[in-house]
């Protein structure tokens, strides 16, 4: 199994809702991420997780919050989101450390819209 | 700071080689890598290089020039399913820190 798998595929909130992403890997990594993409620009990194503890957080809102119950799983939960934060959520995951010489296997993304 | 660059679009034929470039100014290094993501996809691996030199993997090929901070990426008999943007993304040597290049958008016409 090399597959990062993402739900949901879209989602569509209004700025008080509530609501998570779910990334999800089997394949034994140690290292996952999350990234946000608008249109036409490249992955901006969000969060790292390495070992299950968060080791980067680059300067992301509070309202963006992110959990990872275990090693397979890594939630992005949304609260008071923007507009401006619709976006592609990407959730990639690497083998070892999360040492950058590893690979980074990425998920089919969430397409979120905040209306 | 972290600096890598693009050029934002190109065109070629099908059948065609072409050759996206990349520069690079980092504050670490620790590889670089090439991706490819079809629109409203996820990016997929194409190719990692650490030490300089060419590396050749089927129609793709990627070269890396650590002292002038360059890498490109070679495309062979192009096809149209080759139409995507291409990322590379550096590896920095502390942290986690792994910055995408802002991404070339290829286009193959017939």
């Amino acid at each position: 199994d090399t597959e990062v798998t993402q739900t949901p595929k879209h989602l569509v909130m209004g700025m008080t809702n509530k609501k998570s992403l779910k990334c999800e890997q089997h394949m034994g990594h140690r290292a996952m991420y999350w990234y946000k993409q608008k249109a036409k620009k490249p992955p901006e990194l969000m969060f790292v997780y390495s070992y299950e503890k968060l080791s980067i957080n680059e300067s992301v809102p509070s309202r963006f919050s992110p959990e990872c119950p275990n090693s397979s799983l890594l939630n992005l939960h949304l609260h008071a989101l923007q507009p401006e934060d619709s976006a592609l959520y990407l959730c990639a995951s690497t083998p070892v450390s999360g040492d950058s010489t590893d690979t980074q296997y990425f998920g089919p993304g969430t397409r979120l819209t905040v209306l | 700071g972290q600096n890598i660059d693009q050029p934002t679009e190109m065109t070629a034929t099908e059948g065609a080689i072409v050759q996206i470039n990349c520069t690079y100014q980092t504050s670490g290094f620790n590889g670089l890598f090439w991706y490819q993501q079809h629109a409203g996809e996820a990016p997929t691996f194409l190719s990692y290089n650490v030490l300089d030199g060419l590396e050749e993997k089927g129609r793709f090929s990627s070269f890396l020039s650590r002292s002038k901070g360059y890498s490109y990426l070679l495309l062979k008999e192009l096809q149209m399913k080759d139409s995507a943007s291409y990322l590379c993304a550096v590896g920095a040597v502390y942290g986690q820190n792994f910055v995408f290049g802002p991404g070339t958008r290829l286009s193959v016409l017939p």
